[in-house]
């Protein structure tokens, strides 16, 4: 089955910098790459996703861009900001079309926003 | 607002005991999951369902079991509860189309003492 690897595990930036959150699948058939941001005590909630005809994508300061080829997908988040402390999870599925649709996520990154 | 709702938000118990979990929704979305979430050991998806007549075991499956009553509701179920099986469980759902996202619940932190 599908494993997903993410790197780093724990993440300290100071308020206005960038940060950089990195994945690595290992199914070459995985077609769909979401992120989760998990605030303390809160649900996941999707910040962005690509799919695998993209390379990067783009909603305000967070990016996502997509290597298929090495197999690896990366967040960006630039203008860092207190609020952007959470922790931030990583996953991937292929979809065939039939039942076999179902996200595997990496173990999560600490974000955390140094005013 | 259409929403994915948990019930209880937490529950203490004690080993051996029997629990359910339940997970229903208003967003109209036809599959629906159940996680499990351990501090850095990440999301864990324990079964999945893609109807009420499709369930399909997830990673972590062994000392659960589910049902499916209808289309916006999904039960999780611990025979006989055991300490290890504490943990903040998530149900989630996601509309029918290819490659579409999940959408969690606020989830329940269940101990088992």
């Amino acid at each position: 089955g599908e494993n997903v690897e993410q790197h780093p595990s724990t993440l300290s930036v100071q308020e206005g910098d960038s940060a950089v959150i990195k994945c690595t699948y290992s199914d070459s058939a995985s077609n769909y790459f979401p992120w989760y941001k998990q605030e303390l005590g809160k649900r996941p909630q999707l910040i962005i996703d690509i799919r695998s005809n993209v390379g990067e994508k783009k909603d305000q300061r967070i990016a996502v861009t997509l290597n298929k080829t090495a197999k690896h997908f990366s967040l960006h988040i630039t203008e860092t900001q207190p609020e952007d402390s959470a922790v931030y999870f990583c996953a991937a599925s292929r979809d065939s079309g039939g039942s076999n649709y179902k996200l595997t996520f990496g173990k999560g990154t600490l974000l955390t926003v140094n005013p | 607002d259409a929403d994915v709702t948990q019930t209880p938000r937490n529950r203490i118990t004690k080993t051996g005991k029997r629990i359910m979990l339940e997970c229903s929704q208003t967003k109209g979305h036809d599959r629906m999951y159940w996680y499990r979430q351990d501090p850095g050991l990440g999301l864990r998806l324990i079964y999945y369902s893609f109807d009420v007549k499709d369930i399909n075991k997830g990673e972590i499956s062994d000392g659960y079991s589910v049902s499916r009553q209808a289309q916006a509701k999904f039960s999780l179920s611990l025979e006989s509860a055991i300490p290890n099986q504490t943990a903040l469980y998530f149900c989630a759902t996601s509309k029918k189309s290819v490659n579409q996202p999940q959408h969690f619940g606020d989830g329940t932190r269940l101990s088992i003492l």
